[in-house]
């Protein structure tokens, strides 16, 4: 099956250091990534919706210049998180959309990364 | 405003028995409708998806149900297992843009011994 690498798993840093997350589709092309965050005993909130080659698209209330994405191929998208603070401890998961012309957009299998846990001291 | 919501929030089972999680929703357009397994500190795990023609869907053990009409649907776990302990998720994909999903808050099932 459809397999999406998320790494690290888990990240503990100081106060005011920046975080990458890198997500990967291991054996299939995801032209749309997404990233989200959870708090405990909470559902999973989108952040942001990422194609491969262009601009990702933030939800309301997510600070681009604070969690910054990058999709430079079919396979890879990263998460950075930059000058964290204690606020920005979560569990991070991406997901992945596999492409696959037999099925419309919206029926299309999202696979999900195992997430990253970031706890900022 | 769309929305998923879920119940019970949480449930204790004996190990062999069945159960079952409800899942309403109010998300429109209708695309379609996932059940999630996430396990504790894991990504979730896609169990069924259903479109607005489907009833019901099977994965093993777990089978869901889908009323469009009444804009409900259920997970039915069939002789529960110890590993079966997580939390589910109803998301309801929206028919717009980038077919964002709408995620539902979960039930946390625990199968005890």
């Amino acid at each position: 099956g459809a397999v999406v690498s998320q790494h690290p798993s888990w990240v503990i840093c100081k106060s005011g250091t920046s975080v990458k997350i890198e997500c990967r589709s291991l054996d299939f092309q995801a032209t749309t990534m997404f990233w989200y965050r959870q708090f405990p005993k909470q559902s999973l909130m989108l952040m942001a919706t990422s194609n491969e080659g262009s601009k990702a698209t933030y939800e309301q209330g997510v600070e681009k210049d604070k969690f910054l994405i990058n999709h430079a191929s079919l396979t890879l998208s990263t998460l950075t998180v930059t000058s964290a603070h204690p606020e920005d401890s979560s569990f991070y998961i991406c997901s992945a959309r596999a492409r696959t012309a037999s099925k419309p957009l919206g029926n299309q299998p999202q696979h999900f990364g195992d997430g990253t846990r970031l706890s900022i001291l | 405003k769309n929305q998923v919501e879920q119940s019970p929030q949480s449930l204790i089972i004996l190990e062999g028995k069945n159960c079952t999680l409800q899942c309403n929703y109010t998300v429109s357009p209708f695309s379609n409708l996932r059940w999630y397994k996430q396990d504790t500190g894991r990504g979730p795990v896609s169990l069924t998806i259903m479109t607005f023609s489907e009833n019901t869907k099977s994965n093993g053990r777990y089978t869901a149900t889908l009323d469009a009409d009444t804009k409900q649907s259920s997970l039915h776990i069939t002789a529960s297992q110890l590993s079966d302990s997580a939390s589910y998720i109803c998301v309801v994909s929206a028919n717009t843009g980038f077919q964002k999903l709408v995620f539902g808050t979960g039930t946390r099932l625990l199968v005890s011994p």
